[in-house]
Formats: structure tokens, sequence, C-alpha cells
């Protein structure tokens, strides 16, 4: 089983600010099947990022992700208040499909 | 826009089994693999498994003893069925579509394991 850690667990941050979340695999995973999640409280997750850097419909152009292997990044250049949510990394590429355990950003 | 809705009982007693069934709108259930996915109260995601209409499946290996999963073309619907549930299965259960990148996701619905 492929094992994702996120990093750091909580970013406190200020809108405008730059947020840097990482995720990392116990083992490497292919680009096109690595995925980020937003979660709102009370919501259901949203696909936030697709094939490791593709936004999903929706998502602003000031999120990127990128990353190969074993490291991914999600970022967000500048926050809006919108953007204080949950975020969660998944690898589909290796069964079981697993989820990293999240990094909450929370306004600072 | 494919819309997904979980419905099933919102209290399970210890040792019964939880049973889910998610109604599909705007998509066949045969075009697309049709994934569980639960969440415990202020946790985050865990995978349960994933079923194609054909029968093809796949499963967490935590949950693989207890875990069925079905598809029923003819109502638009997929199902879950966890047997011998515990505390530990107290959760929002969601339904999504796809195995990965999953772009769309049911509501959640809370299951309470409790007596």
């Amino acid at each position: 089983e492929i094992v994702l850690t996120q990093s750091p667990g909580t970013l406190s941050l200020s809108p405008g600010d730059r947020a840097t979340l990482s995720c990392r695999a116990s083992q490497s995973v292919s680009d096109t099947n690595l995925a980020w999640y937003q979660q709102k409280p009370g919501q259901a997750p949203r696909l936030f990022m697709y094939d490791a850097s593709n936004r999903a419909a929706g998502v602003p152009a000031r999120v990127s992700g990128s990353g190969s292997g074993t490291d991914f990044t999600l970022t967000i250049s500048r926050l809006e208040p919108e953007d204080f949510a949950v975020y969660y990394c998944q690898q589909f590429g290796s069964s079981p499909l697993t989820f990293g355990g999240g990094t909450k950003v929370e306004i600072k | 826009q494919v819309q997904l809705q979980e419905s099933g009982p919102g209290l399970v007693k210890p040792s019964e089994t939880l049973s889910l069934t998610c109604t599909v709108s705007g998509a066949s259930v045969k075009s697309y693999y049709w994934t569980w996915i639960r969440q415990p109260p202020g946790k985050g995601l865990e995978y349960i498994a994933y079923s194609y209409h054909t029968g093809s499946t796949d499963y967490n290996p935590s949950l693989r003893s207890r875990v069925t999963l079905s598809v029923d073309a003819s109502k638009n619907q997929f199902s879950l069925q966890l047997r011998s549930v515990t505390a530990a299965d107290t959760a929002v259960y969601y339904c999504a579509r796809g195995r990965g990148a999953h772009g769309a996701w049911g509501q959640g619905t809370l299951v309470i394991v409790s007596s």
C-alpha cells in the first residue's frame, strides 16, 4: 500500500499569502494518478487537481500543482477567503487507492 | 451534470450489516467505475472499495472481508454492504464517480454504529 504523507498538518496564513502544500508518497506514483481535493466543513470533497497539475473545473488559475515520483506540491499563490479549507492528496495508480491525511489551511 | 445521492439507515447496531445505496442521475452506472469512501467524524478520508457494472471490483484490504458491492443498472444504482460493524465504522459515507480523481461525489450520509 502506498502511504501518502501530507505536510504541514495545518497551515496558518493570511489572505493574500502564498500556500505551499506537500504530499509525499512511500513509493513512486505516476503523475497521471495523483489528485488533490478541497473539503470545506460539512461538505463533500471537491476534485481540485488531477494528473498532478491539471486544474479541475472551476478551480482558479492562482492554484497550481506540480511534482513527480514521490513528491507532489499544491500551491495557491494568493489566498482568497474561499481557499481556507482542508486539502487531501490521493493516489490511484496502485491498489488500494489511498489518501493523505490532509492539510488544513486556516486563517491566521 | 452527474449527481449522486446516498441513502440508507443512519443508525446501525453493532455486529449488524450497514447497507447503503447510491442513486446516480445524469449518467449511466454502466459508463463508469463507482467508489465508496468514508470519513470518520473529524478525521480524514478512507477508501472502501470500487466496482464496475461487469462485476470488476477492488477493495481496501483492511475492509475486504466485510464488504460486498453491487451495481443495479436497471435502477441506475450501486450499493455497499459492510458486515459485522463496530463503533469504528461510524463515519460519513460517500459515493463517488470513477476509481480515482473523483469528479462527482454524493453529499455523504452519516452512519452511526450504536446500540
